[in-house]
């Protein structure tokens, strides 16, 4: 168990629909990264965030978004949702506090998102 | 491409056998990371080598960095079936931001 909480692990949903995925960090970790991971591709990193600020960003969709509150726990919502959007979301966390950015990413389950 | 690479893209050895995997990647790094996924699960942290290091073990795993090649190689001795999954290189770049950034993977295949 990574300590990284995703919910829910599956999604089924119809397109144009809007989902919120959900991912609690390992307990004292300060960052959270969301990842997409398509059928059989590698994980495309999609933003980051730091102690509830954006802190790094990368092919993420405009209909894409995401928030980190302040305890901690971030959500990613996906709206106008396409048939290519299904896929698996990982959600990471790193920096315990007080050790810096140097250190190791915890990985949650996934969500696993399928779009009809 | 920043990210890394791994090479090769799939592997199939006989139980008992050596795995060795590679990861090359084109900017300076803070550290690299490698990570096992089993098919459609989450991914495992496995060893993360900082960039001021060269060589780190973890049970059967040795990963060894060489920053002048920009390159990692990650051995798993002894392979068990159990080492069947697909294995990720991960880097954060130095002196950016703290992108954590996945190459595409190796598949590995453990025959019996």
């Amino acid at each position: 168990d990574s300590g990284v909480t995703q919910t829910p692990k599956h999604l089924i949903t119809a397109t144009g629909q809007r989902v919120t995925l959900r991912c609690s960090p390992r307990s004292g970790d300060l960052s959270v990264y969301w990842y997409q991971q398509s059928l059989d591709q590698g994980l495309q990193f999609l933003i980051q965030y730091y102690n509830g600020e954006e802190r790094a960003k990368g092919n993420i969709l405009e209909r894409f978004s995401a928030q980190q509150f302040p305890d901690l726990h971030s959500e990613l919502n996906l709206s106008s949702l396409e048939l290519g959007d299904s896929a698996l979301y990982f959600c990471a966390s790193s920096a315990p506090r007080g050790q810096g950015a140097n250190t190791e990413a915890f990985f949650g389950q996934g969500t696993r998102l399928t779009v009809v | 491409s920043q990210q890394g690479e791994e090479d090769p893209q799939a592997l199939s050895i006989q139980e008992g056998e050596n795995a060795t995997m590679n990861c090359s990647y084109k900017t300076s790094i803070n550290n690299l990371q490698w990570y096992r996924q089993n098919s459609g699960r989450g991914l495992v942290h496995l060893i993360l080598i900082r960039s001021n290091e060269r060589e780190k073990h973890s049970g059967r795993l040795r990963v060894t960095l060489d920053t002048s090649k920009k390159s990692s190689s990650l051995l798993i001795t002894a392979s068990r079936a159990a080492d069947t999954a697909s294995y990720f290189c991960a880097i954060r770049r130095m002196n950016r931001d703290d992108k954590i950034i996945f190459g595409k993977g190796t598949r590995l295949h453990i025959l019996p």
